[in-house]
């Protein structure tokens, strides 16, 4: 079955490491995402990619990191500038710029990342 | 982009038809109104799409007006399992922040027995 991969499903990482959280999908979309969400809040846009080799900062690219180097793959590191990285991270794809389903995400199962 | 507003909360009966409104006055000609559905610690799920008037589908129909300023999502009769949150997201494809999906805060269905 296609869908997303997200691993690890929890990590956790001692205060000034660098963590990468994985993202892999086989659904051969275009566009693909990360966002966060922190308990009883929204999903807010870290980064996101409609291209491989091309990624545009969201709303909170502050401490993160993104490469786009393969169509399947979208990994994203937390860096130690990041200071309140303790959520719940979750990557998505779309088919991108091709008409209504640039709006239809899909999501993967998440990966919960605690600072120690 | 379009910003959508959504009621915090909303609480139902089982058995009852669910109504949530999403407002989304600023949404442009070339926006699409999709709607997920999260459960805790998941990620979000898609329900459905829309883009004008009505549209249904096995788990649920979205309405839109006119003026397309604002959008409901209706739930017929819903279980506890529909205990979740509800989000509305307004996307344009075409504009020059395209992909650059944003969602609100979503709207917290809580389904009593």
């Amino acid at each position: 079955d296609g869908g997303i991969t997200q691993s690890p499903k929890y990590l956790f990482r001692k205060e000034g490491q660098n963590v990468t959280l994985s993202c892999e999908q086989n659904l051969n979309h275009d566009a693909m995402y990360w966002y966060r969400q922190d308990p009883g809040q929204g999903l807010r846009l870290i980064y996101y990619s409609q291209i491989v080799n091309d990624f545009q900062k969201g709303d909170i690219a502050e401490g993160y990191s993104v490469s786009r180097e393969k169509k399947e793959s979208f990994p994203l590191t937390v860096t130690s500038a990041q200071k309140n990285p303790t959520a719940f991270y979750l990557c998505a794809s779309s088919m991108g710029n091709r008409g209504s389903g640039a709006n239809v995400l899909t999501f993967g199962a998440g990966s919960r990342l605690t600072v120690l | 982009l379009a910003k959508t507003t959504q009621p915090i909360s909303m609480d139902s009966y089982e058995g009852q038809e669910v109504n949530i409104t999403c407002s989304h006055n600023n949404i442009a000609t070339n926006d699409y109104i999709t709607w997920y559905q999260q459960f805790p610690s998941q990620g979000p799920r898609f329900i459905i799409q829309g883009y004008k008037t009505k549209v249904t589908n096995e788990v649920a129909s979205l309405f839109i007006p006119a003026d397309r300023k604002s959008s409901t999502l209706s739930l017929p009769r819903v279980s506890l399992s529909d205990t979740a949150v509800y989000y509305c997201l307004v996307g344009d494809f075409l504009s020059s922040n395209t992909g650059k999906l944003i969602f609100g805060q979503g709207t917290t269905l809580q389904v009593k027995p």
